[in-house]
Formats: structure tokens, C-alpha cells, sequence
């Protein structure tokens, strides 16, 4: 079975253009979570989706990020425009449930190292 | 604000030897826990994870929950160099999404 799959897995842009990931989560798994990481930190949640409803999205920068996952399935991360200290590995989850409890192990993919110049 | 702590380390024990490595959290109607290893420059890759009070154990890997004391561990038997690794522990509220902390950096030397 796939695991979660993201791309690019390296992006370098300059500062004030835009950038945008793609991930694709296990399948049958209704949450999916992106993730920001900075080095020596551990993993900070930007948005949650239950299906295609974004359910936790208090800690995405609405300004300049937005995200969506159309079907419920796939999603997509924007930056417009990024900013130098964007620069960090974004990563994202997919679980079975959202909810709390049992079936709630989250998997990771292999992330996307962004650096702006 | 719903925190998870961990001492960031490093932790270094030596090959052969019981690891073990700490979180608290701060949330008492959290249900769900879980241990990630994360080699550095990889993502992280699940390990772990407990629902109920007292000790799970899969293989050399023991995770233990005390709900009362707000406490989880993982204990890492037999040490192998190839368990260093920063280690991070997440905890799932209700409702929220999965909560890591910081990780803990575990050297295992030779």
C-alpha cells in the first residue's frame, strides 16, 4: 500500500513569489493535516481536514497561505508570496479519523524542504 | 494553549542499554499518544502508540501511560546505534489535531 506521497520534495524560490505543495494521503483516510517544521522544533500544525472540511485551520497564516482538498482526497498548500522565514520542511499527515481515540495514528510523507532566498 | 513537553536532550546511553525518554502533557481529556523517531533530514515515522493506562510493548519498544500523572514514555530496550534519533512524542485531544512536542535527541553510542 502507498504510504503518503508529497511533491516537490525540494523547493528553492525567491522571496515574494509563490510556491505550492501537492499531497496525496493513504487511502481511506478521511484527516489529513499539514504540518510546518523548523529545524529542532517538532512538527506545528497549520490546517486539519475532515473529508473536504477544513476543521482546525487557527494557525494558518490566511494571509499569505491558503490550502484546499478538493474530493476530499488530494490537497494543495499555497504560499503567496513567501517570505524569507517560510524556509522550513513541510509535511503532511492523513489518518483514519480525526476524531480522538483508536484509528488515529497518523503517517507521515517524506515533506517538502522549501528555502526561499 | 494545550503543551507537550519534552527535555530536548541530547540523551546519550550506550549500546546495549535502556533508553528511556519522557513527555508530560498538559490536557487531561486526551485520549490518544504517540511515539514518532524522526532520523535527521527524514520525516517522522511512527513507532508507538497508547490509548490506555499502564504498558504496551512491541518488540524492543515499550510504551508506558499514566493518565492520572500526565505522563507517557517510551523505553527503548537494547539499545542499537541505529535507534539514534530525535524522538518525538504526540498527544491527541478530542477534537484537535495531533499536539508534538519538541522531540528528544538519543545518541547510542558504540
Amino acid at each position: 500500500e502507498a504510504g503518503v506521497v508529497q511533491s516537490p520534495r525540494y523547493k528553492i524560490i525567491e522571496k515574494k513569489q509563490p510556491v505550492a505543495f501537492w499531497c496525496n494521503p493513504i487511502s481511506g483516510h478521511n484527516t489529513l493535516y499539514w504540518y510546518l517544521q523548523n529545524l529542532g522544533q517538532g512538527p506545528e500544525l497549520l490546517i486539519r481536514y475532515e473529508n473536504e472540511e477544513a476543521v482546525d485551520d487557527s494557525q494558518l497564516p490566511k494571509d499569505r497561505f491558503s490550502a484546499e482538498r478538493l474530493k476530499g482526497v488530494d490537497s494543495t498548500l499555497k504560499i503567496q508570496p513567501a517570505e524569507l522565514g517560510d524556509s522550513a520542511v513541510y509535511l503532511c499527515a492523513s489518518s483514519l479519523s480525526g476524531t480522538g481515540g483508536m484509528n488515529t495514528e497518523a503517517f507521515f510523507g517524506q515533506g517538502t524542504r522549501l528555502t526561499v532566498v | 494553549q494545550k503543551e507537550v513537553e519534552q527535555n530536548s536532550g541530547p540523551l546519550s546511553v550506550p549500546e546495549g542499554a535502556i533508553a528511556s525518554l519522557n513527555c508530560t502533557y498538559s490536557d487531561r481529556g486526551s485520549q490518544s499518544f504517540f511515539w514518532y523517531r524522526q532520523y535527521s533530514g527524514k520525516s517522522p515515522e511512527l513507532i508507538m502508540f497508547i490509548y490506555s493506562n499502564g504498558d504496551k510493548e512491541d518488540g524492543r519498544f515499550t510504551a508506558q501511560l499514566n493518565k492520572a500523572s500526565q505522563y507517557v514514555s517510551l523505553l527503548i530496550r537494547d539499545s542499537q546505534p541505529s535507534d539514534s534519533a530525535t524522538y518525538l512524542c504526540a498527544v491527541k485531544y478530542s477534537g484537535y489535531a495531533l499536539n508534538f512536542g519538541k522531540g528528544t535527541s538519543l545518541l547510542v553510542t558504540p
